[in-house]
């Protein structure tokens, strides 16, 4: 169980468009879903916890208007880079947990966006 | 927030035992993890401990963990070339983690 997917596994956009990538947890519910970047060779930075049916909490630093999370579904969070830019070009990766930290936390395959 | 510390390269000789090594100075995780990363995918979980836990095995993993050092290492015994790898040791406190940068371990035959 705690399956976790995410789509697309790969993506590739122009500057100024938008890109949606999805997170499903298959196989249970997850009111609380987490969103990471990470850079080549570098750790995960975590971006904003997804929180089903209300706002997404985003870490410091990080542009709620650049990054939109909606988590409109307990199996459901998306994250939508709007008019993206070669300096967003990075692995996205989502993570959710069945029944919190005790269980850890399963990671989706993660996302390569590349902005050119 | 926790700061976790990896040391970044291991090489190993297949079939040797790896041991990786993590610090952390967030006495307060009540769980810490290690999961291991392959090239181009996600993050995939190996095992954790709960911190009043000393040691935890699993197989060909085990789990050390120093609270009083705040010292946290993962053992694989017979290590193989499926297991090159990066792997994050993490720390949770509350919901959220907070992870090392990683040690990538190579497999030399």
């Amino acid at each position: 169980g705690a399956v976790v997917s995410q789509h697309p596994s790969w993506v590739i956009c122009k500057s100024g468009t938008s890109v949606k990538i999805e997170c499903r947890s298959l196989d249970f519910q997850a009111t609380t879903m987490f969103w990471y970047r990470q850079f080549p060779k570098q750790s995960l930075m975590l971006m904003a916890t997804s929180n089903e049916g209300s706002k997404a909490t985003y870490e410091q630093g990080v542009e709620k208007d650049k990054f939109l999370i909606n988590h409109a579904s307990l199996t459901l969070s998306t994250l939508t880079v709007t008019s993206a830019h070669p300096e967003d070009s990075s692995f996205y990766i989502c993570s959710a947990s069945l029944q919190g930290a005790k269980n850890g936390y399963t990671f989706g395959s993660g996302t390569r966006l590349t902005v050119v | 927030g926790e700061d976790v510390e990896q040391s970044l390269f291991l090489s190993v000789r297949e079939g040797d035992s790896s041991v990786i090594n993590c610090t952390y100075t967030d006495s307060s995780s009540t769980y810490l993890y290690w999961y291991k990363q392959e090239p181009g995918a996600g993050l995939q979980l190996l095992t954790y401990i709960f911190s009043n836990m000393d040691m935890k095995q699993d197989q060909r993993l085990t789990v050390l963990l120093n609270k009083k050092d705040k010292h946290l290492s993962l053992r694989i015994a017979d290590t193989q070339t499926g297991d090159s790898a990066i792997y994050f040791c993490a720390g949770a406190n509350d919901y959220k983690l907070s992870f090392g940068a990683g040690t990538t371990v190579t497999v030399r035959a």
